[in-house]
């Protein structure tokens, strides 16, 4: 079975640029989160959907960041116009439930660098 | 709100030592437990989890007792493996309200393990 699959790997690009994020959920996970994570620290939750719907998006920056999960599958995280500070791993997570104790499967992330 | 301690690494040792990476939590309610292992270049993996008071979470050896009184789950190894090299994140998930199922990361802890 494919785990969660994230695209790009990495990605540079200068300051003010636009950027997306691609995330595939493994089959049949209904629940789809994002998480930043910083160099040295832990995983941050940015944004949880529900299918498609965004259940908890209390700590997306919402001037900048969007995300969006059409079809309740795939999604896609975007940021316009990126900051130096937005230079930080993005990771993708999918888990078949929401309940607290379900495990959340993890991608390789995409490590973004803004110069 | 919610928040994860870890103690601060890097921890090295040497093959076969005895490993502890203490963690403390506070939270509302009762929360699930989990430890996660990210491998260098590897996306985060579920290592152990454990969902109420007095569960033992075991896997590959490593092992965390879930302590209501103390509110720890610290994690241990008898004898750790060159292969154990990583860096391990605690975390907890709250089993009430609008973030059941967000996952709470602590700073994480890198491990090198010397042969």
């Amino acid at each position: 079975e494919a785990g969660v699959v994230q695209s790009p790997r990495y990605k540079i690009i200068e300051k003010k640029q636009p950027v997306a994020f691609w995330c595939n959920p493994i089959s049949g996970h209904n629940t789809l989160y994002w998480y930043l994570q910083n160099l040295g620290q832990g995983p941050e939750l940015l944004i949880r959907y529900e299918n498609e719907e965004a259940v908890d998006d209390s700590q997306l920056p919402k001037d900048r960041f969007s995300a969006e999960r059409l079809k309740g599958v795939d999604s896609t995280l975007k940021i316009q116009p990126a900051e130096l500070g937005d230079s930080a791993v993005y990771l993708c997570a999918s888990s078949l439930e929401s309940a607290g104790n379900t495990e959340a499967f993890f991608g390789q992330g995409t490590r973004l660098t803004v110069v | 709100g919610d928040s994860v301690t870890q103690m601060e690494g890097p921890v090295t040792l040497s093959e076969e030592a005895f490993l502890t990476i203490n963690c403390t939590y506070t939270a509302t309610g009762y929360p699930s437990l989990f430890w996660y292992v990210q491998y260098p270049g590897e996306g985060l993996q579920l290592l152990l989890k454990a969902t109420k008071a007095d569960d033992k979470g075991s896997n590959k050896g490593f092992e965390a007792t879930y302590r209501k009184e103390t509110t720890s789950f610290h994690l241990e190894k008898g004898s750790v493996q060159v292969s154990d090299s990583a860096v391990y994140f605690c975390a907890l998930s709250g089993n009430y309200g609008g973030s059941q199922g967000n996952l709470i990361f602590g700073k994480g802890t890198k491990l090198s393990v010397k042969p």
